[in-house]
């Protein structure tokens, strides 16, 4: 099985609104990580958030908040007030406790932010 | 600091030849990885080392070699590549924290051609 599932191979937004990108996930560790990352045309992957599996509060770093549903194991991505810069491929990954040398990746979402 | 850098950006190599990539952190960070990206795919994770040893190897060919010379250098070394190695390397890095918390820091990349 999948570890992470992103199922929105793209997205539009319009510039200044808000949009969630979708991530779920599969794991029967108890201890586990997840991780939102960005990457711009120009190949780098920019670590966003991370929201821990014990974390009772949703992760929020400026812009960016993270939607944790644990029981549902998904942990969406928002972001608020989309930017042009915002365009790119983000990636949803995972790490667990008891393999925690391995990071899981989605297969990504590529959003678009329109003018 | 969360700055991990990698050179060079660009390589293009024929396939007999001999190169090197280069990764550096200095953030103390215990553990480097090496994943390589094909356009429009999530990263594949080739080789982790933790204390400066290798402690993962994905089933790479034999014709990428990493090493790790101290704890804030990581090289990949390549000979008699092939054409479907053309893709995006990246170089990360993270504290080790043993557990789900361990956020990856990733370098720009470096996109190599073999012809």
């Amino acid at each position: 099985a999948q570890k992470i599932t992103q199922t929105q191979p793209g997205m539009f937004v319009q510039e200044k609104e808000a949009v969630t990108l979708d991530c779920t996930y599969d794991t029967s560790d108890p201890s586990y990580g997840l991780f939102w990352y960005k990457q711009p045309s120009s190949g780098e992957m920019i670590f966003l958030i991370y929201q821990g599996s014990y974390d009772q509060q949703n992760a929020t770093e400026g812009r960016y908040s993270l939607n944790f549903q644990k029981a549902r194991k998904s942990a969406n991505l928002v972001i608020s007030a989309s930017q042009l810069g915002d365009s790119a491929m983000y990636f949803c990954a995972m790490r667990e406790e008891y393999n925690f040398n391995k990071f899981y990746f989605g297969s990504g979402t590529k959003l678009n932010v329109k003018p | 600091d969360t700055e991990v850098t990698q050179t060079p950006k660009h390589l293009v190599m024929g396939m007999t030849n001999k190169k090197s990539l280069k990764c550096e952190q200095h953030m103390g960070h215990r553990a480097m990885y090496w994943y390589k990206q094909k356009a429009k795919k999530p990263p594949e994770l080739m080789f982790v080392y933790s204390y400066e040893k290798l402690s993962i190897n994905e089933s790479v060919p034999s014709r990428f070699s990493p090493e790790c010379p101290n704890s804030s250098l990581l090289n990949l070394h390549l000979h008699a590549l092939q054409p479907e190695d053309s893709a995006l390397y990246l170089c990360a890095s993270s504290q080790l924290t043993g557990d789900g918390t361990d956020t990856q820091y990733f370098g720009p990349g470096t996109r190599l051609t073999v012809l």
